[in-house]
């Protein structure tokens, strides 16, 4: 158990559509990271948060947003669902913003656009 | 543009033999590689990784080796054990901020 938690774990829904994933840290991490992994690919990095404020920000699409709250969960909103957005979506957090740590990360959200 | 390379998407290996995973990476600027495994139905893990300034870290039956000139990295798992099946992504990343840039996988069958 890596302390990151993603709800919900699966998600299916029709094309158009909007969903929200939500992640908790793990108690005192401040980072947040998303990242997407389509069918038997790499992860991809979608965006980070830092204590709130947008840290880095990689191929996320403009369909795509996050944010982090006071309380450090996170959540990515994807909309207007297309097919290709079909993944399972992971959510890892850090200590700190930079520096040398691992991320921890969290079993995922696997959405099913139909 | 594929910043990090993992060439082969699958190894099958015999269980007590040695796995030997591949990276390669083409932006000079990484200063840190990691090397993380997953499961089926769970989130990658953290395993090994490996600062620019050595070319060598062990741990257990792992070692992670770097040739910085030949932007080149590989993880030895020794010996193999049907545990170890799983797939193992290379990650990289920059000296400033934590952001990783993972390879695609390699898929890794231990046959007992």
């Amino acid at each position: 158990d890596s302390g990151v938690t993603q709800t919900p774990k699966h998600l299916i829904t029709a094309t158009g559509q909007r969903v929200t994933l939500r992640c908790s840290p793990r108690s005192g991490d401040l980072s947040v990271y998303w990242y997407q992994q389509s069918l038997d690919q790499g992860l991809q990095f979608l965006i980070q948060y830092y204590n709130g404020e947008e840290r880095a920000k990689g191929n996320i699409l403009e369909r795509f947003s996050a944010q982090q709250f006071p309380d450090l969960h996170s959540e990515l909103n994807l909309s207007s669902l297309e097919l290709g957005d079909s993944a399972l979506y992971f959510c890892a957090s850090s200590v700190a913003g930079q520096g040398f740590g691992e991320l921890f990360f969290g079993e995922g959200s696997r959405l099913t656009v139909l | 543009d594929q910043q990090v390379k993992q060439n082969s998407p699958s190894l099958s290996v015999q269980e007590g033999r040695i796995s030997i995973l591949n990276c390669d990476y083409t932006n000079s600027m990484f200063d840190y590689f990691l090397w993380y495994k997953k499961y089926p139905a769970e989130g990658p893990t953290f395993l090994i990784s490996i600062s620019s300034i050595k070319d060598k870290n062990e741990d257990g039956r792992f070692t992670v080796f770097l040739n910085k000139s030949a932007k080149h990295l590989s993880l030895h798992i020794v010996p193999s054990q049907p545990g170890d099946s799983a797939v193992y992504f290379c990650a990289a990343k920059k000296a400033a901020g934590n952001k990783l840039t993972f390879g695609g996988g390699t898929r890794v069958l231990v046959k007992p």
